[in-house]
């Protein structure tokens, strides 16, 4: 089975602090993404990377960086937590985008700034 | 990149067909239509692909018209485990952009 772990599930955070969210994906994918949801606004798009040390903004990267060292590991860095950033994050991997790929997803990570 | 539109949310009963339509009319040639599942506390799941016609798995159908502007994910009798957000996203190599879903609500 494909698996893609983020590093935490629930997590509290204080205004102004730095934060890591860690995923990592065994299937060897190249694609990886960081996306947030918010009740009524779906899965918005941070960041992606389609390879290591490649990185894309996605529609919402304000606030964000990322970190892509190693093939299996993305990271989403929130340099100076604010609490709109309070949200649920979401990491997922795919191969190649196009005919018959699909997006493996993590269990989330429920950010709490406070 | 090809926006999508689809029904905010929507009602059935169990084991009713539900049929839930997404519009994508600047789909590209080499776009494929694709749509993932949502429960609530977890991360989308892939449920079908397709490019043109009609597609069929073990979990739904998706048909295309020939025009590609529009396309319909039918469930067939669905049942109280059915209730989630479903997304019509639109993709060729570019990255995925999820909407704002359409969430199903399945009644007894």
């Amino acid at each position: 089975d494909v698996k893609v772990t983020q590093s935490s599930r629930y997590l509290v955070k204080r205004t102004g602090e730095k934060v890591f969210l860690e995923c990592v994906q065994d299937m060897d994918h190249e694609n990886m993404f960081w996306y947030r949801q918010d009740p009524g606004l779906g899965l918005r798009l941070i960041y992606f990377s389609y390879d290591v040390k490649m990185k894309e903004k996605g529609d919402i990267p304000e606030g964000y960086s990322v970190s892509r060292e190693k093939k299996e590991r993305f990271s989403l860095i929130l340099e100076s937590a604010s609490t709109n950033q309070t949200s649920m994050y979401l990491c997922a991997s795919s191969k190649w985008l196009g005919e018959n790929t699909e997006a493996f997803f993590g269990q989330g990570t429920r950010l709490t700034v406070v | 990149l090809a926006k999508t539109t689809q029904p905010i949310s929507m009602d059935s009963y169990e084991g009713q067909e539900v049929n839930i339509t997404c519009s994508h009319n600047n789909i590209a040639t080499n776009d494929y239509i694709t749509w993932y599942q949502q429960f609530p506390s977890q991360g989308p799941r892939f449920i079908i692909q397709g490019y043109k016609t009609k597609v069929t798995n073990e979990v739904a159908s998706l048909f295309i018209p020939a025009d590609r502007k529009s396309s319909t994910l039918s469930l067939p009798r669905v049942s109280l485990s059915d209730t989630a957000v479903y997304y019509c996203l639109v993709y060729n190599t570019d990255k995925l952009i999820f909407g704002t879903g359409t969430r199903l609500q399945v009644f007894p």
